[in-house]
């Protein structure tokens, strides 16, 4: 059974603190690994890796994914409140569609002012 | 161009009853997936459906739950007989194309009583 664990499961830090959660795997036929942020509404899409190594950046935003050692890191720099969210992190498997996507059950960063 | 669109947003039931939770994908995305997030859980697959045929229903639990996607019309997810233990966040998400991205709307929040 495909596994995704992330840590820590929650987080508080003071605004402008850079804050790094982490991902880790044990996926058959794994494919790529996604970044989502869940606020009070849908989940919505940060990265998708797929390639180890290679950095993805978005604004304060960066992630990397370690193929070798099955874990990828979300880090984000100069954190603000708004970056309050449940930070969800899924395994792609295989061909095939979001089916194949395994969710870890979070990191609830919360950012204080 | 609108987003996936969930409704209803909250939905309360007795024990018993039927749920139905309707998804409308993103325009052009003929692709659709359900999934149901327990409290302290994460996201997790229950069925993956294409315009008028089931592709993957691994996720779905045996007994009162269906799903369908008609050639016209929303998605519907189908709760037959209600229990308390299927409360939970329902989400839907679309994609384009079986192998991309997809995209979830704002989610059914479903409550047994």
């Amino acid at each position: 059974e495909d596994k995704v664990v992330q840590s820590p499961l929650s987080l508080v830090v003071h605004e402008g603190d850079t804050v790094t959660l982490n991902c880790s795997y044990e996926v058959t036929n794994f494919r790529s690994l996604l970044w989502y942020k869940q606020e009070k509404k849908a989940p919505t899409f940060l990265f998708m890796l797929t390639s180890s190594g290679i950095e993805k950046k978005s604004g304060r935003l960066s992630s990397i994914l370690d193929k070798k050692e099955l874990f990828s890191i979300l880090n984000i720099t100069a954190t603000q409140t708004g970056d309050s969210a449940i930070y969800l992190c899924a395994s792609l498997r295989g061909r095939g569609g979001a089916d194949g996507l395994t969710f870890g059950k979070g990191t609830h960063l919360i950012i204080q002012p | 161009n609108a987003g996936v669109m969930q409704n209803p947003r909250h939905l309360v039931r007795r024990r018993g009853q039927e749920a139905r939770l309707r998804c409308s994908p993103m325009k052009g995305h003929s692709h659709v997936y359900w999934y149901r997030q327990l409290p302290e859980e994460g996201l997790k697959f229950m069925v993956y459906l294409q315009k008028e045929n089931i592709i993957d229903e691994s996720g779905m639990p045996k007994e009162r739950f269906s799903a369908e996607f008609p050639k016209e019309g929303p998605s519907i997810l189908r709760i037959q007989q209600v229990v308390r233990g299927d409360s939970a966040a329902y989400f839907c998400a679309s994609s384009l194309k079986g192998e991309t991205e997809a995209f979830f709307g704002q989610g059914t929040r479903l409550t047994v009583v």
